[in-house]
């Protein structure tokens, strides 16, 4: 069962370019969402979709897009890196009325 | 966006000491209040959902209170061993979200 899976798992970008984090989740959730943490942050909400086709703005959205052309997939994606966007992101899925259900993380490092 | 308070941001315990932490949120329009685990390198698993005042849910030596009226949760461990060390976090639906907001999480090192 594979759940919730990230991809990928590291990544280095230099300032400017682009990127796109993949999450696929195979349990049918309605909801998925998009966090960063950074050290003494804690998770804070980028962007979170409550059906296929439906994306809606977090905590942090800036300098980030998202897409849910698939009820499995919910993509996001860096047009620009930033330096400030250094961070470890993770996806979730869930339903209403569940726990959130968490991918392994990704790593990534904008120089 | 509603804030989710933990507290303390840090702990540091010997091992067989007992211990607890607070999630303080928001309690109009409450929906759930969840309590996970999140180990160094990992992600976070969930502990407990709780939807109900005066729930309270156990699990081996982690236990957990839900106050809605007062918008308080207490997490206890009874007995800490050295891999209970880990970030506890807690997330809150309320104000008729269902989107979790979370805390910044409490750190707990139990040392041997």
């Amino acid at each position: 069962n594979a759940g919730v899976t990230q991809t990928p798992k590291f990544r280095v970008l230099k300032t400017g370019q682009s990127m796109t984090l993949l999450c696929a989740q195979d349990m049918n959730h309605e909801y998925m969402y998009w966090y960063r943490q950074d050290p003494g942050m804690g998770l804070r909400l980028i962007h979170y979709s409550v059906g296929e086709g439906t994306t809606a703005k977090g905590e942090v959205p800036d300098g980030y897009n998202v897409s849910r052309l698939k009820k499995q997939n919910f993509l996001l994606g860096l047009e620009s890196a930033a330096p400030s966007q250094t961070s470890v992101y993770f996806c979730a899925s869930g339903t209403g009325s569940t726990e959130a259900f968490f991918g392994q993380g990704t790593r990534l490092t904008v120089v | 966006i509603l804030n989710v308070e933990q507290s303390p941001q840090s702990l540091h315990v010997q091992e067989g000491d007992s211990t607890n932490f607070t999630c303080s949120f928001p309690s109009s329009n409450f929906y759930a209040l969840h309590w996970y685990r999140w180990e160094t390198a990992k992600s976070p698993e969930a502990l407990f959902v709780m939807t109900l005042n005066g729930d309270e849910k156990k699990k081996g030596r982690i236990s957990a209170t839900l106050n809605t009226k007062e918008g308080y949760s207490y997490l206890y461990i009874k007995g800490s061993q050295p891999e209970d060390s880990a970030t506890y976090l807690c997330a809150s639906k309320s104000g008729g979200s269902y989107i979790p907001t979370f805390g910044r999480g409490t750190s707990l090192i139990v040392h041997p």
